[in-house]
């Protein structure tokens, strides 16, 4: 099956910093989704983005689905924004999401 | 407001004892899943329904049943719970994708179960 792969696996920052989140898979997809998980383990959609770019506030992400990557901004970043970033593909031909291992951010105030 | 919703959010029962989780979604979704997540080991599907009387396994069907007999409703039953089964179990929905596009998935707040 698939391979997702999320880099970092941890990232702690002070408030107010930028941070870069990477997603590699290992083949085509259709639907490429980043998730955020707060403290009570409530998964919250971030961006639907299979392809291009996308800017929601102070997060956007960018996928490049010819060279099977996805990245996600957080700009200003604030304590709220710690959790965990799941990013989750459905590849061509499967009929499920498969989730990466996910980054732990931690934003110090 | 277009919603996944599961319950119980939490529950602590005993080895043996038949539990349901209940999920229901109001966006008419055709497709539906359970997935559980432990440390470690991530986010894995147990179950999924492409539409109505139509389930298949996913990665972790062993100890679990499911049905589709309304499109809104896909519950999760386990009908001798281990303590192997002691996990965080999400719920999720979509529509089912045509062309060869995906669709958004949606998830339920999560279920956090506890067997001893």
């Amino acid at each position: 099956g698939i391979q997702v792969e999320q880099s970092p696996p941890d990232l702690i920052l002070q408030e107010g910093a930028n941070s870069t989140l990477r997603c590699n898979f290992s083949d085509s997809v259709n639907n490429l989704q980043w998730f955020h998980q707060n403290p009570w383990g409530q998964l919250i959609n971030l961006f639907y983005i299979p392809s291009g770019t996308k800017q929601n506030g102070r997060l956007s992400a960018t996928t490049v689905a010819t060279e099977r990557y996805s990245l996600l901004y957080i700009s200003s970043s604030q304590t709220t924004d710690s959790g965990v970033y799941f990013c989750a593909v459905k590849e061509t031909s499967g009929s499920r999401l498969t989730f990466g291992e996910g980054t732990q951010l931690t934003v110090n105030p | 407001e277009a919603q996944v919703t599961q319950n119980p959010r939490y529950l602590i029962t005993v080895t043996g004892k038949k539990l349901t989780v209940t999920c229901s979604q109001n966006m008419n979704h055709e497709y539906m899943s359970w997935y559980r997540q432990d440390p470690g080991l991530g986010l894995r599907q147990i179950y999924y329904s492409m539409n109505v009387e139509v389930t298949d396994k996913g990665d972790v069907p062993e100890g679990y049943k499911v049905s589709r007999k309304e499109k809104r409703n896909f519950p999760l039953i386990l009908e001798s719970p281990s303590p192997n089964q002691t996990s965080l179990y999400f719920c999720a929905s979509s529509l089912i994708w045509s062309g060869g596009y995906g669709t958004e998935a949606f998830f339920g707040q999560g279920t956090r179960l506890t067997v001893v």
